[in-house]
């Protein structure tokens, strides 16, 4: 079944720099790639996703690419506000439910 | 209406009782779920319905009966659970459409405590 790294595991960063969070995935059948974030306490929410025909898809502050050849995708977060602090999860599904990394906590450190 | 409700919010149940969560939307997915979170953990799939037939398992004790009335609601029934059972159910739902995949939209979650 499918495998799903995430690194690192928390990532502290001064505001308005950006943050970088990185996964790896084992299944070459997964083609959609969603990021949640989840504030404490609340449901992870959609921010964004990318599926295996894109390389690269951007939303404001918030970007996401795709290495099909090497199975991994990156969160880039610029200009880093003390709201974007929270649990961050990549994800992955191809003909499986969709399997998550182990998050990473994300400080914006004002 | 765009989304996952569930109730209730907070549960606090003893050994020996019986409960329900409950899950409803109105988005016409034909995919839900049922996922277990633990403090400082990613949610870990337990049931999945499609077109309200259970399609995955994945190896839940049976403490833990899910059920799909209706295209629109989840529930998913408590009996006889264990302190360690404690965490948070989210409840989930999905587009189904052949050879595309969608994420999931989460409801807000019931945060369970068994005494």
């Amino acid at each position: 079944g499918e495998n799903v790294e995430q690194h690192p595991s928390t990532l502290s960063v001064q505001e308005g720099d950006s943050a970088v969070i990185k996964c790896t995935y084992s299944d070459s059948a997964s083609n959609y790639f969603p990021w949640y974030k989840q504030e404490l306490g609340k449901r992870p929410q959609l921010i964004i996703d990318i599926r295996s025909n894109v390389g690269e898809k951007k939303d404001q502050r918030i970007a996401v690419t795709l290495n099909k050849t090497a199975k991994h995708f990156s969160l880039h977060i610029t200009e880093t506000q003390p709201e974007d602090s929270a649990v961050y999860f990549c994800a992955a599904r191809g003909n499986t439910p969709l399997v998550f990394g182990k998050g990473t906590r994300l400080s914006v450190i004002a | 209406d765009t989304e996952v409700t569930q109730t209730p919010k907070h549960l606090v149940m003893g050994m020996t009782n019986k409960k329900s969560l409950k899950c409803e939307q109105h988005m016409g997915h034909r995919a839900m779920y049922w996922y277990k979170q633990k403090a400082k953990k990613p949610p870990e799939l337990m049931f999945v319905y499609s077109y309200e037939k259970l399609s995955i398992n994945e190896s839940v004790p049976s403490r833990f009966s899910p059920e799909c009335p209706n295209s629109s609601l989840l529930n998913l029934h408590l009996h006889a659970l264990q302190p360690e059972d404690s965490a948070l159910y989210l409840c989930a739902s999905s587009q189904v459409l052949p050879g595309v995949n969608y994420g999931y939209t989460f409801g807000s979650g019931t945060r369970l405590t068994v005494v």
